[in-house]
């Protein structure tokens, strides 16, 4: 079993819902990462928390809000979506929080169908 | 820039047969940070190895082994006597040093019984 929980595991959701992913981890790690991913294609970073701080978006549009409650919660809050934002949407952890020096820690992602 | 090319987008192979996964890199940095991940259909990545750009020598764990080649820029992925439960999609990545990973597209690979 993944160490990295994510719910919820799918979600379908219309154009002007307001819905959001979780994201749990208790190993200790101080670094927890968003990564979304369309069918065929490799994940792609969208935000990095470091000790419950932001410290990476990578461009991402606002109608996605992350959020860090404490070192072990991720959440992702989701408002007025496209179709095209439809995806498998992964958490990932890592003990190295100013590095990926090491191995990141996947959960099996929550997948997004948006109407 | 970074980039990581997996040329092999599927691959078919019948049970017992070696397979080799290629992945080619390009970075202008000195240090980096090469992994190999591996996607089952459950969907999480499972991390399966890291090598720092200083540690060239090759890695074998069980029935997987490594080639890491800086003069060449690939860190090749060989899988030895494959298994159907080794079907699943295999990632490349490659991180400088801080939080950005880089993923190729991934390679598929079907172990037919």
């Amino acid at each position: 079993d993944t160490e990295v929980t994510q719910t919820p595991k799918h979600l379908v959701m219309g154009m002007t819902n307001k819905k959001s992913l979780k994201c749990e981890q208790h190993m200790g790690h101080r670094a927890m990462y968003w990564y979304k991913q369309k069918a065929k294609k490799p994940p792609e970073l969208m935000f990095v928390y470091s000790y419950e701080k932001l410290s990476i978006n990578e461009s991402v549009p606002s109608r996605f809000s992350p959020e860090c409650p404490n070192s072990s919660l991720l959440n992702l809050h989701l408002h007025a979506l496209q179709p095209e934002d439809s995806a498998l949407y992964l958490c990932a952890s890592s003990q190295d929080s100013a590095a990926v020096t090491g191995e990141l820690f996947f959960g099996e992602g929550s997948r997004l169908t948006v109407l | 820039a970074q980039k990581v090319t997996q040329a092999q987008t599927e691959i078919s192979v019948v049970e017992k047969e070696d397979v080799t996964l290629d992945c080619v890199y390009e970075t202008r940095d000195t240090t980096y940070y090469l992994f190999w991940y591996k996607q089952p259909p459950s969907g999480e990545l499972v991390f399966l190895i890291r090598r720092n750009s200083f540690d060239e020598q090759n890695e074998i764990s069980g029935r997987y082994s490594w080639n890491f080649q800086k003069s060449t820029s690939s860190f090749n992925f060989t899988i030895t006597a494959s298994q159907v439960v080794d079907s699943a999609v295999y990632f490349c990545a490659l991180s400088p040093g801080y939080q950005k990973v880089t993923f190729g597209i991934g390679t598929k690979l079907q172990v037919i019984p």
